[in-house]
């Protein structure tokens, strides 16, 4: 595997369920970053780890919870989700936070039932 | 200050013709502008960036143009072709900073032949 890779791609869920999107990074970076993509705001920002340590938390709501056990990995673990939460999650990675080129993983689609 | 203001929402060029998309932006610390692309299914890649330090850089048929006064950047696509046909979004960072990439709201670009 190269890049980015997210699991799984696509994800139906209820409001009540618990499921985590997983991202994995080959690069060698020490940045990763969780983005939401919607037509309403196209690139959402919402968390960003560095070294495994979260650096910033762009007020999103609790129940989502992110969790970067080390720097090749990063998880987005999801509870009761709101339609309103239906969207791409993508995730980046980069060498560092900062004017570094950023990879992103083809996303996981969302739907919330 | 920390937005980047992208324009247009939407684009539809015909073969052969440019296609620009214009980026604005208010904090003056910011000195690194790349711009990324993405294709349906598949998540943003980087196309191409410029630094305050010229004020035009040009590969193959994607031109970016720096205006440093005016606190704005473009990019042109020359001889469009429906390959073009994509999403991009422009960005702005500060070197001196840790922070991550602020990204525009993105522009979806259809190339018609």
């Amino acid at each position: 595997e190269t890049g980015v890779t997210q699991t799984p791609r696509h994800l139906v869920m209820g409001m009540t369920n618990k499921k985590s999107l997983k991202c994995e990074q080959h690069l060698g970076h020490n940045a990763m970053y969780w983005y939401k993509q919607s037509a309403k705001k196209p690139l959402e920002l919402m968390f960003v780890y560095s070294l495994e340590e979260r650096v910033e938390n762009n007020s999103v709501p609790s129940r989502f919870s992110p969790e970067c056990p080390n720097s090749s990995h990063l998880f987005l673990h999801l509870h009761t989700l709101q339609p309103e939460d239906s969207a791409l999650y993508l995730c980046a990675s980069s060498q560092l936070i900062g004017p570094y080129e950023q990879y992103f993983g083809p996303g996981t689609r969302l739907t919330v039932t | 200050q920390q937005q980047v203001k992208q324009s247009p929402q939407s684009l539809i060029v015909q073969k052969g013709g440019i296609s620009i998309i214009n980026c604005a932006y208010e904090n003056t610390a910011f000195d690194y502008f790349p711009w990324y692309q993405q294709f349906p299914g598949k998540g943003p890649a980087l196309l191409i960036a410029i630094r305050p330090d010229v004020s035009e850089k040009k590969e193959g048929r994607f031109t970016i143009s720096f205006n440093k006064s005016a606190k704005q950047f473009s990019l042109h696509i020359m001889d469009s072709q429906p390959g073009d046909s994509a999403t991009y979004f422009c960005a702005a960072n500060t070197d001196s900073g840790n922070t991550p990439l602020v990204f525009g709201k993105g522009t979806r670009l259809s190339v018609i032949a």
